[in-house]
This record gives C-alpha cells, structure tokens and sequence, in this order.
C-alpha cells in the first residue's frame, strides 16, 4: 500500500514558465514533508520541507503548498530553467512512539523536464 | 568541506558473496540511515542509527546487517541471504534524532551494487 503517491511520472514544461509536481499522501498521522531532487546515479538533494503546522513554505523559486484536509502537497519552481530538470521525490515522515520523526515514506518520484 | 561520502560508487559482486558498503560523514551528525532505491521507485529504509552502538531495523532489514562503532562510520553489509541485492544505496544522516524535533535528512552520493 503506497502511502506516498506521485502519480505523474514526468512532467515536461518551458523554460521560465512554472512548474508544478504534485504529491498525495494517505497516512494522516504523516506531519513533516519534504522535496528532493536527484539526478541519476546521484544521492538526492534536499530542496524544502513542511511542517503540518504551516500551509505554505517559500525558499527563492521553490514554494510548498500544504492542503491537510486533502492530503495533498504541491512544489511550485517559478521560473524554471534547464538546471531544474531532474527527478523530484515527495517524502512524508510521522512521529513514532517515541516523538521523533525518523522514517521518510517516498514517492516514486516525477521526472522534470524543462525545455530551453 | 563537510558532507557524506559513500565508496566506492559502483560495486561488483559475485552470487553468495557479503559485501560490505561504506559511508562516512564529517557533519557530526548523531543519526544515520541506509536507504534502498529499484528502478522506478522511492527510497525504502533499510536501517538507521541514532546513537553510536545503536541501530534499529528499518522496513527491508532482512539480508542485510550494519555497524555503529563510531559516530561518523555507518557501514551496510549485504549478505548473501539477501535475494535481489543488486540497487541503488544511499545513505543518509540528520542532526539527531529526538522526540520533538524534525531534523532534515541529508544523501551521500550512493553506491550502486551489481551482483552478478
């Protein structure tokens, strides 16, 4: 049972114009996200997280957005530039029983494609 | 110049043979974690470490073992009773790991094992 879904594999968009990947979740206990990018045969790099607490997370051109009741989150790249085509997995974590956050559940992840 | 490093980056082994993968961190970070990733999916933990001489299994421990002898050092055995080595590991380490505290996980370049 997939708790984390992407269910775009790829997205292809131009370059300047926004992106937008989309991640759903079905464990409501989830309350951390966050946004990796990768590039093949590479470890994935942190972009930006969220907590349940907040709906919206900003950092330079990377924005979150956080829809709780639809379990539902989403990364904005505005503008897009070629050096952002990469795979980009959604990761959710929930506190266990001893309070810490220490498992990330992973999308499978959608491959960026941003066309010059 | 502070990050993970994991060596070496591709690794061949026979059928029935333990390999050993190595990961070193100097972000003297207390928690560690291997994760798994197969094509065309998210990463899955295998175990993770959140103190020196403590680890715990993660969700795909079976088949693999590992070490916590010093804070820095979080090598992953595959042996030979686990059935589909050969993929992509990372590895990955965050702050700490407490109750109450969400700490980003940061990757390693990953190794990719090939068992032939």
């Amino acid at each position: 049972d997939q708790q984390v879904k992407q269910n775009s594999p790829s997205l292809s968009v131009q370059e300047g114009r926004i992106s937008i990947l989309n991640c759903d979740y079905t464990n409501s206990m989830f309350d951390y996200f966050l946004w990796y990018k990768k590039y093949p045969a590479e470890g994935p790099t942190f972009l930006i997280s969220i907590s349940s607490i907040k709906d919206k997370n900003e950092d330079g051109r990377f924005t979150v957005f956080l829809n709780k009741s639809a379990k539902h989150l989403s990364l904005h790249i505005v503008p897009s530039q070629p050096g952002d085509s990469a795979v980009y997995f959604c990761a959710a974590s929930a506190r266990n029983s001893g309070g810490s956050n220490y498992k990330l559940t992973f999308g499978k992840g959608t491959l960026l494609t941003v066309n010059p | 110049d502070g990050g993970i490093t994991q060596s070496p980056k591709y690794l061949f082994r026979k059928e029935g043979q333990n390999v050993t993968l190595s990961c070193e961190q100097n972000l003297n970070h207390d928690a560690m974690y291997w994760y798994r990733q197969d094509p065309g999916q998210g990463l899955r933990l295998i175990y993770y470490s959140q103190i020196v001489n403590d680890f715990q299994k993660g969700d795909i421990a079976e088949g693999y073992s590992v070490s916590r002898e010093k804070k820095e050092s979080f090598p992953l055995t595959v042996t030979s009773a686990q059935k589909n080595p050969t993929a992509f590991y990372l590895c990955a380490s965050s702050i700490r790991l407490l109750a109450g505290v969400t700490d980003t996980q940061y990757f390693g370049p990953g190794t990719r094992l090939t068992v032939l």
